[in-house]
């Protein structure tokens, strides 16, 4: 069966340091991924997708960046962080049917 | 540009009645639709989907009506347990296979 991870599953950063936020997806070959951001509890914003290794669309301009190394990898980065990066984030992917399954998220602070 | 939105952002329910999740959309050309479930720190839960050439689809436990006519979803749980109280998201699919995620409904289950 598909299982997807995230890590860390929490993370406090001060504003203008780097973060790395990473995304792995088991038992699927190929998936479509997706970095979404969740402020407050409530509506996802799909930040990034990638359709294979190498292809990333950006959804909404900022100051995050994604980048697909492997098939089954999916990871976010920044170089400064700004207060306004925090949130609640989440990675998913695409399964046959279209439905997107979504991993446990990893919840950053910026202070 | 596409929306989808939901009518009330708090739903409560006593124990063992049926709710009813209600979700607006604005595309007209939208062909499927899902809803999920989201613990509080958790990834939103794929709960049941629906394409646009159906009007009803069952699953245990949940229903999830669709209403091409007036651009109308919902989800109805039976018999509601504590277990499902949680924040629903309904989302639909936009081109290239992005979701587009609606605010949510807050349900809370009184014992």
């Amino acid at each position: 069966s598909q299982t997807i991870h995230q890590w860390p599953a929490t993370l406090v950063q001060p504003v203008g340091s780097p973060l790395s936020l990473e995304c792995t997806v088991e038992g699927t070959s190929n998936p479509n991924l997706y970095w979404y951001r969740q402020a407050a509890g409530r509506g996802l914003q799909l930040l990034f997708y990638s359709v294979g290794i190498g292809q990333i669309s950006s959804e909404v301009p900022q100051n995050l960046s994604a980048s697909r190394p492997q098939d089954r990898q999916f990871i976010l980065s920044s170089k400064k962080l700004l207060l306004s990066d925090s949130g609640f984030y989440l990675c998913a992917w695409r399964g046959l049917y279209n439905e997107q399954f979504f991993g446990p998220g990893t919840r950053l602070t910026v202070l | 540009g596409e929306s989808v939105g939901l009518h009330l952002p708090t739903l409560s329910v006593q124990e063992g009645d049926n709710s009813i999740i209600n979700c607006a959309y604005s595309n007209s050309a939208s062909d499927y639709f899902i809803w999920y479930k989201q613990e509080s720190g958790k990834g939103p839960q794929f709960i049941i989907d629906i394409r646009s050439n159906m009007d009803k689809r069952q699953g245990q436990r949940v229903t999830v009506l669709l209403n091409k006519t007036v651009k109308h979803l919902s989800l109805q749980i039976a018999a509601t347990q504590p277990g499902d109280s949680a924040v629903y998201f309904c989302a639909d699919e936009a081109p290239g296979g992005k979701l587009i995620f609606g605010q949510g409904t807050e349900l809370s289950v009184k014992p």
